[in-house]
């Protein structure tokens, strides 16, 4: 069974901590999203994660990819509150015909 | 460029009623994707329509379907409506065909109440 699991599911924390999210999946895939969800708000794209030891930062996130782990990490640097949303990992993979798994969301609040 | 657009906003329905939503994908993406989000819940896939196909549907009951249509926008209906079928459904398109990086850009969705 295709599977994609986050960890942890919901998350709070204080501004200024660091904090990694985690996202395993269960089968071969080269490519990997991260998507963040404001409350009540559409999914906006983060990051694409293309190869084995693919790392990409944006501000205070940064992503990776270890494609023989089949993991990859969504951390948080000197967090703030902005930053606090849902936070979704999703792979496609040729089994499903390149259709998104997607994982159930990490929801991240973060204290001022 | 216009992004991946939704409508209604808001669509209240009754139980047993019948539910239309529209999505207009970006322009040249083929695919459309359509998810149910109950509050607090994470996406559950719906349908996926590719070049006027559908290319795979989700754990759902016949009473949702949809259609493409020749310019790559796309419509989910619900019959039968009921409570707990109000949700958030998001919409999403990309390219499908020619391989490479295919991540879905999502529209604002349209919530959907059940009274």
């Amino acid at each position: 069974e295709l599977k994609v699991e986050q960890n942890p599911l919901f998350l709070s924390m204080q501004e200024g901590k660091n904090y990694t999210i985690y996202c395993n999946y269960s089968t071969t895939s080269d490519r990997l999203y991260w998507y963040r969800q404001d409350p009540g708000k559409s999914l906006e794209s983060l990051f694409v994660l293309l190869s084995n030891g693919a790392v990409k930062q944006e501000g205070r996130l940064m992503a990776s990819l270890d494609t023989k782990a089949r993991l990859s990490t969504l951390h948080i640097t000197a967090a703030v509150h902005d930053l606090s949303a849902t936070y979704f990992c999703a792979v496609d993979v040729v089994q499903s015909n390149y259709q998104l798994i997607w994982g159930a969301g990490t929801k991240l609040i973060i204290k001022p | 460029e216009a992004g991946v657009t939704q409508s209604p906003t808001h669509l209240i329905k009754t139980r047993g009623q019948q539910a239309t939503l529209r999505c207009s994908p970006i322009s040249g993406h083929t695919s459309v994707y359509w998810y149910q989000q109950a509050l607090g819940l994470g996406l559950q896939f719906l349908l996926w329509y590719d070049e006027g196909e559908e290319r795979n549907r989700g754990n759902f009951p016949p009473r949702f379907s949809g259609r493409q249509f020749p310019n790559y926008s796309s419509e989910l209906n619900v019959n039968a409506l009921e409570l707990e079928d109000s949700a958030l459904y998001l919409c999403a398109s990309s390219f499908f065909r020619g391989g490479g990086i295919k991540p879905q850009h999502f529209g604002d969705g349209t919530r959907l109440s059940i009274l």
